[in-house]
């Protein structure tokens, strides 16, 4: 069973053009994340929820719109894409109880490829 | 401010070295989690350890083993006997007030036949 789940895993579109990321993980967690892998391998947070409210966003340009539904989902929308929004996208989510964080689980990754 | 630094970039060795990945992080919080990931070709990001900030004890996991060492602000990974299989890029990685990961910017091991 996969525990945090992106889809699609590949997507190649063209600028200008509007592209959602799903995610769904089936662990209970509380907080969800989403992070950017550059070219470079850099990983950097963009957004977290925690129980659908949102907690941190990373100087992130505005064409990118994170939903929760749910606290099992964190959808990425994206509009207007760029060049230089192609990367690797993760999902992540994890677990913390009184402050102790429980680590934390990533999905497999989407790689967005603008043209 | 937080940051993880891994200096080593690449590293390559041939199969049956031993092979030590360093970290060096900066945090003022007395609380906060240390983590490393594995990311293999195949590009998902693979869970290897979290320690906390009270626990300096080394873990060792078969051929893996870790070194934390609050005096000097490292956290550092070692192979013992490595293997091909072990190719891969490694991040460290810290959390503090159970919040956001910050990353190293990786180190690149390539292990030779």
């Amino acid at each position: 069973d996969t525990a945090v789940s992106q889809t699609p895993k590949y997507l190649v579109t063209q600028m200008g053009n509007d592209k959602s990321i799903k995610c769904e993980q089936n662990l209970g967690h509380d907080t969800m994340y989403w992070y950017k892998q550059d070219s470079k391998k850099f990983l950097k947070i963009m957004f977290s929820y925690n129980n659908k409210e949102l907690i941190i966003n990373e100087t992130v340009p505005n064409r990118f719109s994170p939903k929760s539904p749910d606290k099992a989902h964190l959808n990425l929308h994206i509009n207007s894409l760029e060049l230089g929004d192609s990367a690797v996208y993760f999902c992540a989510s994890s677990q913390d109880l009184e402050g102790i964080s429980y680590g934390y689980t990533f999905g497999s990754g989407t790689r967005l490829t603008v043209v | 401010a937080q940051k993880v630094t891994q200096a080593q970039t690449e590293i390559s060795v041939v199969e049956k070295e031993d092979v030590t990945l360093d970290c060096v992080y900066e945090t003022r919080d007395t609380t906060y989690y240390l983590f490393w990931y594995k990311q293999p070709p195949s590009g998902e990001l693979v869970f290897l350890i979290r320690r906390n900030s009270f626990d300096e004890q080394n873990e060792i996991s078969g051929r893996y083993s870790w070194n934390f060492q609050k005096s000097t602000s490292s956290f550092n990974f070692t192979i013992t006997a490595s293997q091909v299989v072990d190719s891969a890029v490694y991040f460290c990685a810290l959390s503090y007030n159970t919040d956001k990961l910050i990353f190293g910017t990786g180190t690149r091991l390539q292990v030779f036949p």
